[in-house]
């Protein structure tokens, strides 16, 4: 597609379940990001991706957030035993890996989650 | 750590007003500075970039100022329409890094 694509685009659970978030990056973009963005706020940075490599994790809140690419395509970002301060947009991002001063992501629509 | 602090929304201006949206940062070494907007219904679009003091970046009539001494990117437009109402996020990515620091956003709502 000509843009990073996500799905679901709203999903709505019960706190308690586990849900699973899906990105489809620009295609032939080496870099995902994942990011949250609570509501009234900017974005925070959640993890990092290279091909297939997690290389930053550094931004999840807890061992219930888990992301994996595992064909260096599509990432899924899977939040287990969901609690309602996990309502956020979930963001998407990919880049190619050029120079890093001309480095620019592209971020997909989101995922709303609400967790009830 | 990195963090970027900008003026609070909303920013209700009338059709052809001059637009300035503060942004300030903090981080070490020379990062490199974005402004992202945001449209309704939307998601974030990159409006503008630069990567060095005092390189300025520009697009559909916005302007800003990498100034490292005053560590500003402030947001900037002659002259608004109303279909610039959105809501605009100044971030920074940090020397070596790969993600981007966000501020919180500011809303722009243009009047006819």
């Amino acid at each position: 597609g000509a843009g990073v694509s996500q799905s679901p685009r709203y999903k709505v659970a019960k706190r308690g379940q586990d849900v699973a978030l899906r990105c489809d990056p620009i295609s032939g973009h080496v870099s995902l990001f994942w990011y949250q963005q609570a509501l009234g706020q900017g974005p925070e940075f959640l993890t990092y991706f290279q091909n297939e490599a997690q290389l930053d994790k550094s931004g999840l809140p807890s061992d219930r957030f888990f992301a994996e690419r595992p064909e260096g395509s599509v990432s899924t970002l899977k939040i287990q035993r969901t609690q309602q301060e996990d309502s956020a947009v979930y963001l998407c991002a990919s880049s190619l890996v050029e120079r890093l001063a001309a480095d620019t992501q592209y971020f997909g629509p989101g995922t709303r989650l609400t967790v009830l | 750590g990195d963090s970027v602090t900008q003026m609070e929304g909303p920013v209700t201006l009338s059709e052809e007003a001059f637009l300035t949206i503060n942004c300030t940062y903090t981080a070490t070494g020379y990062p490199s500075l974005f402004w992202y907007v945001q449209y309704p219904g939307e998601g974030l679009q990159l409006l503008l970039k630069a990567t060095k003091a005092d390189d300025k970046g520009s697009n559909k009539g916005f302007e800003a100022t990498y100034r490292k001494e005053t560590t500003s990117f402030h947001l900037e437009k002659g002259s608004v329409q109303v279909s610039d109402s959105a809501v605009y996020f100044c971030a920074l990515r940090g020397t070596g890094r790969r993600a981007l620091t966000f501020g919180s956003g500011t809303r722009l709502q243009v009047q006819p």
